[in-house]
């Protein structure tokens, strides 16, 4: 069955990089496209990117700057990397294959 | 963007209750509209895809509707493992983007 899994570093100092795996099972990685979302503490969803069957990305035109996506189709592995990071980007983020989910990773941006 | 507006809120409600979340897209967005369920933990688990679909596991009394612009959620009648936050999300164009959740509290 599809299954996704974020795993990551809880704690991130500011203007540090946050370095985020995503790791499927399932379905292929050259087949589908993985999506990265995030959601701040007490808000909603937010969409951060995506990485297309054909390997090419699509970033939050806010983020965008800070943000890259790639991935290790061997592995079954989408990488999340954002740099510059800020005590706003505090959220749980979540890798998404439509309609499926990970259990998403707390991320804290905090000194 | 699209933007997807969701309604309401927030609703309270009672055990055996009907309830409908409604959801519009700022534009059309072809039927390719999913629901979610939020439970406090943050774990989110796919109730409906392409707007009328219900996902492998999730009890009947759940289902959705809609076309071109206006979407909907329905509970048929709750059950106490019902109240959570429920978001919409089009995935017609990118970006993806999400209703702002509706808190279905117990009354």
């Amino acid at each position: 069955q599809v299954q996704l899994k974020e795993s990551g570093p809880g704690l991130v100092q500011p203007s540090q990089t946050l370095s985020l795996t995503c790791t499927v099972s399932g379905f292929s990685l050259t087949s589908n496209s993985v999506h990265w979302v995030r959601q701040p503490p007490g808000k909603g969803l937010e969409w951060v990117g995506a990485i297309w069957s054909g390997g090419s990305t699509d970033y939050n035109s806010a983020l965008k700057s800070r943000l890259s996506i790639s991935r290790d189709t061997s592995k079954s592995q989408v990488f999340l990397k954002m740099n510059s990071l800020q005590t706003e980007d505090t959220a749980i983020y979540f890798c998404t294959r439509t309609p499926y989910w990970g259990q998403g990773v707390m991320v804290t941006v905090s000194s | 963007d699209i933007q997807m507006t969701q309604t309401p809120s927030s609703m309270p409600a009672s055990l055996g209750e009907r309830v409908t979340i409604s959801c519009r897209a700022s534009q059309g967005i072809s039927n390719y509209l999913n629901w979610y369920q939020q439970k406090p933990d943050g774990t989110i688990k796919p109730l409906i895809y392409y707007t009328s679909n219900l996902q492998s596991g999730v009890p009947s009394r759940f289902s959705g509707s809609g076309s071109g612009t206006d979407y909907s959620l329905t509970i048929s009648s709750l059950e106490p493992e019902d109240f959570a936050m429920y978001y919409c999300q089009q995935y017609d164009s990118s970006p993806l983007t999400f209703g702002s959740g509706t808190k279905l509290e117990i009354k």
